[in-house]
């Protein structure tokens, strides 16, 4: 079974400048969460999707990131204008009954 | 809103020696789940504990979960190179959906 994917798996830009993120879930899995991990912490909660609907966004700043799920599969998320402290690792995960959850690799991201 | 915490975090052993890292919070958890993350990858699930004073193994590793559903440890015997990792705990906010959140971690490093 293959599992989630992620890309890119690295990106640098400058403050200011625009990125966005894609990530592929396990096929199936109805449950499909975004997280923000900066170095030296646990991953944190930016988005949580059933299907193409939103379940939480409570820690997503808004005025400058956005992720969609269109068709309930497939996610993008998008960083507009990037800050210095959104350098981070972009984790994605998707779980078919909720609390088992399976990551990608992750996406690598330097602000300069 | 739900704290998880995790103690050390940071942790440095000799092959071979035993460890115990520890999972902490204020609040009552439905359930817990521990995760390790190797550098450059997302987190992997290891175990879900579900019921107060359970008691999981999983080769050399031994989770518990707290009679009261608010702590959790993760007891490794005999440590190995290949248990370096961030080892994470992770239970759901309180509320209907399953919304989850994530401890800050312990960082191991096992030294052959």
């Amino acid at each position: 079974e293959a599992g989630v994917a992620q890309s890119p798996r690295y990106k640098i830009i400058e403050k200011r400048q625009s990125v966005a993120f894609w990530c592929n879930p396990i096929s199936g899995h109805a449950t499909l969460y975004w997280y923000q991990q900066i170095l030296g912490q646990g991953p944190k909660l930016l988005i949580q999707f059933q299907n193409n609907g939103v379940v939480d966004d409570s820690q997503l700043p808004k005025d400058r990131f956005s992720a969609e799920r269109l068709k309930g599969v497939d996610s993008t998320l998008k960083i507009q204008p990037a800050k210095l402290e959104d350098s981070a690792v972009y984790l994605c995960a998707s779980s078919l009954y909720g609390n088992e959850q399976f990551f990608g690799p992750g996406t690598r991201l330097t602000v300069l | 809103t739900q704290l998880l915490e995790q103690s050390p975090q940071f942790l440095s052993i000799q092959e071979g020696e035993n460890l115990t890292v520890y999972c902490n919070s204020s609040s009552v958890f439905s359930s817990l789940q521990w995760y390790r993350q190797e550098p450059g990858e997302g987190p992997v699930l290891l175990v879900t504990v579900v019921t107060g004073g359970e008691v999981k193994k999983l080769k050399r590793l031994t989770f518990q979960f707290g009679d009261a559903r608010k702590d959790s440890s993760l007891h490794i015997t005999a440590a190995q190179p290949g248990d370096t990792g961030l080892y994470l705990c992770a239970g759901p906010r309180s509320g209907g959906s399953y919304i989850p959140t994530f401890g800050r971690g312990t960082s191991l490093i096992v030294h052959p």
